[in-house]
């Protein structure tokens, strides 16, 4: 069975410090890729994905991914975070061959310092 | 507007007792999922329906069931037999499986505390 890791549990950071947020996964086929966000007390919403063409992925509010397939992984980064992108963040792996279904990782928990 | 909508927002249950969360899409998506977000570990998948009247065990299935008797509705039970079930619940819809690369579209969650 495919599973995602996401090795940060908790990150904190100051207004304007650079993230990066791990992703990796276990399954070598084929595979779509997302990263979510859950701000606090909202549902979740999809932050970017990527299925094929250019690794680096780019989505809202100024959040990247790259997918390095050698490596499995598939980081967020954003050059200067805000004291609103305080959230819960989920990478997701979506594989075509085990019936669409969506794995999600343990989450990271992202606090911006104002 | 299109989306999904779980009920209620908070559920208080005593223990021994089955309980119903609901969830409606008006997305005219064919594939519906529910997951158990807890802590530390993500979202776990409790069960799937990728069309009406059929639906398949994720992860954690004992002590859920569910039913997909139409294509807008995807009710969970949590049954007296699951012995963890204090935790938040996710609804989530996607088109069909051909698309299913799109992503999925998720409700506001339905936290559940048993007393």
């Amino acid at each position: 069975a495919q599973s995602v890791s996401q090795h940060n549990h908790h990150v904190i950071l100051s207004e304007a410090a650079s993230l990066e947020l791990g992703c990796n996964y276990s399954y070598g086929g084929t595979v779509n890729l997302f990263w979510y966000v859950q701000y606090p007390g909202q549902h979740l919403q999809l932050l970017l994905k990527y299925f094929s063409g250019d690794p680096l992925v780019k989505g809202i509010k100024g959040f990247e991914a790259e997918f390095i397939k050698s490596k499995f992984s598939f980081n967020l980064r954003k050059p200067s975070v805000q004291w609103s992108d305080t959230a819960e963040y989920f990478c997701a792996v979506l594989n075509n061959n085990a019936g669409n279904m969506l794995t999600f990782g343990g989450g990271t928990r992202l606090m911006v310092k104002p | 507007d299109g989306g999904i909508t779980q009920s209620p927002k908070y559920l208080f249950r005593k223990e021994g007792q089955n309980v119903t969360l609901s969830c409606e899409q008006n997305l005219n998506h064919d594939a519906m999922y529910w997951y158990r977000q807890d802590p530390g570990q993500g979202l776990r998948l409790i069960y799937y329906s990728q069309i009406v009247n059929d639906f398949q065990k994720g992860d954690i299935a004992e002590g859920y069931s569910v039913s997909r008797e139409k294509k807008e509705s995807f009710p969970l039970t949590v049954t007296s037999a699951q012995k963890n079930p204090t935790a938040f619940y996710l609804c989530a819809s996607s088109p069909d499986r051909g698309r299913t690369n799109y992503g999925y579209t998720f409700g506001s969650g339905t936290r559940l505390t048993v007393v």
